[in-house]
């Protein structure tokens, strides 16, 4: 099986940068995205890690180390649009019919 | 445009009173899936599809039912539905979801309420 964890909601200023942190624990590693979801809309698809590293772009990055099961997703110059709830989703080789599990998400706000 | 659409977007019933959440991709994508979204809990796999005529469970398939006879539509049936199914629920799919970096494409989801 797998366990996801990630804050469940966090703060920061207009202009500033945040990181969100996700760890995972899971017997078949095979890929970790990241997911954006503003409030009642659908998640849209923001990085993907499967090696080891950092992944940028844009104004997003988002890092990856197997060895400790950790990821994080790196917001710079934070605008009031980045408010949304951030989705770490692990895929598993073992379960990779299943596609990806989801964490609970972290929920941003933004304040100017 | 390529998409994923489900109907209805917004559904209030009652208990017990059989529903279908209708989802269709124009993407030619094998594999669909289904999830619901309660507080504090995230995403939870209800029922996925890998191809026509091959559907399987995920972790929540309680009180559900799916079918695929057509690559393109995989419906989600609620033969019986009760108030612990009121739930934000979403359609996905892509292509193969077990290789590379193959992004699920979600619906717009369906907010369901069962009175």
């Amino acid at each position: 099986g797998q366990n996801i964890d990630q804050p469940t909601e966090m703060t920061a200023t207009e202009g500033a940068i945040v990181q969100i942190n996700c760890t995972y624990q899971t017997s078949g590693f095979n890929g970790l995205f990241w997911y954006q979801q503003h409030a009642g809309e659908a998640p849209t698809f923001l990085s993907y890690n499967v090696l080891d590293g950092l992944e940028e772009k844009g104004r997003f990055s988002s890092f990856l180390s197997r060895s400790k099961g950790y990821s994080y997703l790196l917001l710079k110059e934070l605008q009031m649009k980045d408010s949304a709830s951030y989705l770490c989703a692990v895929r598993d080789s073992d379960t990779g019919r299943r596609a990806l599990t989801f964490g609970s998400g972290t929920r941003l706000q933004v304040q100017p | 445009e390529a998409q994923v659409t489900q109907n209805p977007r917004y559904l209030i019933t009652v208990t017990g009173k059989k529903l279908t959440v209708t989802c269709s991709q124009n993407m030619n994508h094998e594999y669909m899936s289904w999830y619901r979204q309660d507080p504090g809990l995230g995403l939870r796999q209800i029922y996925y599809s890998m191809n026509v005529e091959v559907t399987d469970k995920g972790d929540v398939p309680e009180g559900y039912k799916v079918s695929r006879k057509e690559k393109r539509n995989f419906p989600l049936i609620l033969e019986s539905p009760s108030p612990n199914q009121t739930s934000l629920y979403f359609c996905a799919s892509t292509q193969t979801p077990g290789f590379g970096a193959n992004v699920l494409t979600f619906g717009a989801g369906s907010r369901l309420t069962v009175l």
